[in-house]
């Protein structure tokens, strides 16, 4: 069975931390995907990656990097964490458009 | 601005009947377009697509419909079960590249 762990599903943070947020599909694909979901906005693509240190910038990149480094994993860094950033963090994995989705990480700001 | 709208926030249907969710949207150049379903603390997965070229998909209860002269899309469920209350998003995109995703729509199958 297809598998997109999230490495959290609950997180608190404070304000101006570097917060992580780690992703491992077990699909060998080669596209990954990080989205943000709100009330009453969806979701909305953060950034996305289609390959081992590829990376391009989603509809809302701004406050957040993302790191590569292999295959199978996929992190989310909020560089200087804002209250603005709380929200359900998903990751997902697919050929080509997202198809799997992990169970999300829901994050905090204090 | 929201390219694509999904009106209804919430829908309550009777089981065994036909559920239909509706989406629309304003960005013309959309050729490829999809269906997930979202349960609590869930992530989302991945129902049923669709391509510009076809206006029509079926995948067992569930059909996907495409209006293009409309920019209309709709997901039926005949028949409707308990266990397909959830929440239905849609999604679009060019070119098979980056999703654009509605708000969802809430779904309630009252036994």
């Amino acid at each position: 069975d297809v598998k997109v762990t999230q490495s959290s599903r609950y997180l608190v943070k404070r304000t101006g931390e570097k917060v992580f947020l780690e992703c491992v599909q077990d699909m060998d694909h080669e596209n990954m995907f990080w989205y943000r979901q709100d009330p009453g906005l969806g979701l909305r693509l953060i950034y996305f990656s289609y390959d081992v240190k590829m990376k391009e910038k989603g509809d809302i990149p701004e406050g957040y990097s993302v790191s590569r480094e292999k295959k199978e994993r996929f992190s989310l860094i909020l560089e200087s964490a804002s209250t603005n950033q709380t929200s359900m963090y998903l990751c997902a994995s697919g050929l080509y458009q997202p198809q799997h989705f992990g169970d999300g990480t829901r994050l905090s700001i204090l | 601005d929201q390219q694509v709208k999904q009106n209804s926030p919430s829908l309550s249907v009777q089981e065994g009947r036909i559920s239909i969710l509706n989406c629309d949207y304003t960005n013309s150049m959309f050729d490829y377009f999809l269906w997930y379903k979202k349960y609590p603390a869930e992530g989302p997965t991945f129902l049923i697509s669709i391509s510009s070229i076809k206006d029509k998909n079926e995948d067992g209860r569930f059909t996907v419909f495409l209006n293009k002269s409309a920019k209309h899309l709709s997901l039926h469920i005949v028949p409707s079960q308990p266990g397909d209350s959830a929440v239905y998003f849609c999604a679009a995109s060019v070119s098979n590249e980056k999703l654009t995703f509605g708000t969802g729509t809430r779904l309630t199958i009252i036994p």
